[in-house]
């Protein structure tokens, strides 16, 4: 059974641009998290959805939003990226109170 | 004052001493503690978890709660050298969101 996968692994991005990060979450789990690491803090919640409905977001801007779809994968979605956006982007999902989460995207913001 | 504050270290103990990891939270709804250890670069990993007030042990970790000092540890017995790593106190609020710590580094010496 593969557990949470994200991809890509590594992107590099302009300030101003656009992003999408991807995640599959373990099979069965049907709520998916995200968060943001930035370098030497710890993760930070962005928002959590299930059924596809985001249930609960953290203190993050409009320009982070997010999806999931009917087979419980997720996206999460930056606009007008800033150099501040650089950071270990982590999906998690769910079981029994339990957080998995994926190898993580590194963004670069250049 | 943060959610929940760990120190940041470097916690270093010889190869086969105990390390003792300390984590305290704010808010006393909190229901649900995790210990994650994450690795240089790599996403964090569930090490253990507890609910309830008192001592929970798996293998050479042991995990200790106490809600009414808002207070959570871990103890390493027998330290390896890859022990050393950063480890995450968390805790769960609603719907199982984690607010993390920033995180102890752990050096273990051989």
């Amino acid at each position: 059974d593969a557990g949470v996968t994200q991809s890509p692994t590594h992107l590099i991005k302009t300030r101003g641009q656009q992003v999408t990060l991807r995640c599959s979450p373990k099979s069965g789990h049907d709520t998916v998290s995200w968060y943001q690491q930035a370098l030497g803090q710890g993760p930070q919640f962005i928002f959590q959805y299930y059924e596809e409905e985001e249930r609960q977001r953290g203190n993050f801007p409009d320009r982070f939003s997010g999806h999931q779809f009917p087979n419980y994968s997720s996206e999460l979605n930056v606009n007008a990226l800033l150099l501040g956006d650089s950071a270990l982007y982590l999906c998690a999902s769910h079981e029994r109170g339990e957080a998995f989460f994926g190898q993580g995207t590194r963004l670069t913001v250049v | 004052q943060k959610e929940v504050e760990q120190n940041s270290g470097p916690l270093s103990v010889p190869e086969g001493a105990i390390a003792s990891l300390n984590c305290t939270y704010s808010d006393r709804g909190s229901q649900s503690f995790f210990w994650y250890r994450q690795y240089s670069g790599k996403s964090p990993e569930l090490i253990m978890f507890i609910y309830s007030n008192g001592d929970k042990e798996d293998g050479r970790f042991t995990a200790q709660l106490n809600k009414a000092s808002q207070y959570v540890s871990l103890l390493i017995r027998d330290s390896q050298p890859s022990d050393s790593a950063t480890y995450l106190c968390a805790v769960s609020l609603s719907f199982q969101k984690l607010v993390f710590g920033t995180g102890t580094r752990l050096l273990v010496s051989p």
